[in-house]
């Protein structure tokens, strides 16, 4: 049980360009689900708080307009990374809520050209 | 908000050694304490945790100790191996919003 999965695991695009991730909990329902930066060598950074039904709530100095979060489902959030810039390649994980633990998904490798 | 540190951020081993990775934490609402291993370019995995509760729990050679007075807790393991060699992130959060902050991490390498 516990299972995150994240779609796509790796992409590159041109800078300016927009691009989205999914995180689905396969076997289960997660209300709340995260997401997470990290750089080479770096620890995780927490970027936003995903609700299902609501708005997400960003961490300080994370932009809400360039890191658009939807949790439209209790299955499915949805990061996209808008107008990306070089400076915005990274790892980015999500991860679910379920029975006071946190489980992570894959991860997405982003390269911005 | 949780400030977690943790140290040392590097630890080699001999194989069959012990590891201990110490982590505090800032935030006395905290109660939920768990220990992830990250092998490189994977996710975090889940290998144990511990809650306010509790002062030890133990799963086979992986235990973790909890001094709420103190704000501290660590993770050992004991006779390694050489795959346990990966990075370790300790995380606290509490009940209210379950948002983890992490250590920065403790590169183990366990020599064979």
């Amino acid at each position: 049980g516990a299972v995150v999965s994240q779609h796509p695991s790796r992409v590159i695009c041109k800078s300016g360009t927009s691009v989205k991730i999914e995180c689905r909990s396969l076997d289960f329902q997660a209300t709340t689900m995260f997401w997470y930066r990290q750089f080479p060598k770096q620890s995780l950074m927490l970027m936003a708080t995903s609700n299902e039904g609501s708005k997400a709530t960003y961490e300080q100095g994370v932009e809400k307009d360039k890191f658009l979060i939807n949790h439209a489902s209790l299955t499915l959030s949805t990061l996209t990374v808008t107008s990306a810039h070089p400076e915005d390649s990274s790892f980015y994980i999500c991860s679910a809520s379920a029975w006071g633990a946190q489980f992570f998904g894959p991860g997405t490798r982003l390269t911005v050209l | 908000g949780e400030n977690v540190e943790q140290h040392p951020s590097t630890l080699s081993v001999q194989e069959g050694d012990s590891a201990v990775i110490k982590c505090t934490y800032s935030d006395s609402a905290s109660n939920y304490f768990p220990w992830y291993k990250q092998e490189l370019g994977k996710r975090p995995q889940l290998i144990i945790d511990i809650r306010s509760n509790v002062g030890e729990k133990k799963d086979q050679r992986i235990a973790v100790t909890l001094n709420k007075t103190a704000k501290h807790f660590s993770l050992h393991i004991t006779e390694t191996q050489p795959e346990d060699s990966a990075v370790y992130f300790c995380a606290a959060s509490s009940s209210n919003d379950y948002k983890l902050s992490f250590g920065a991490g403790t590169t183990v390498t366990v020599r064979a």
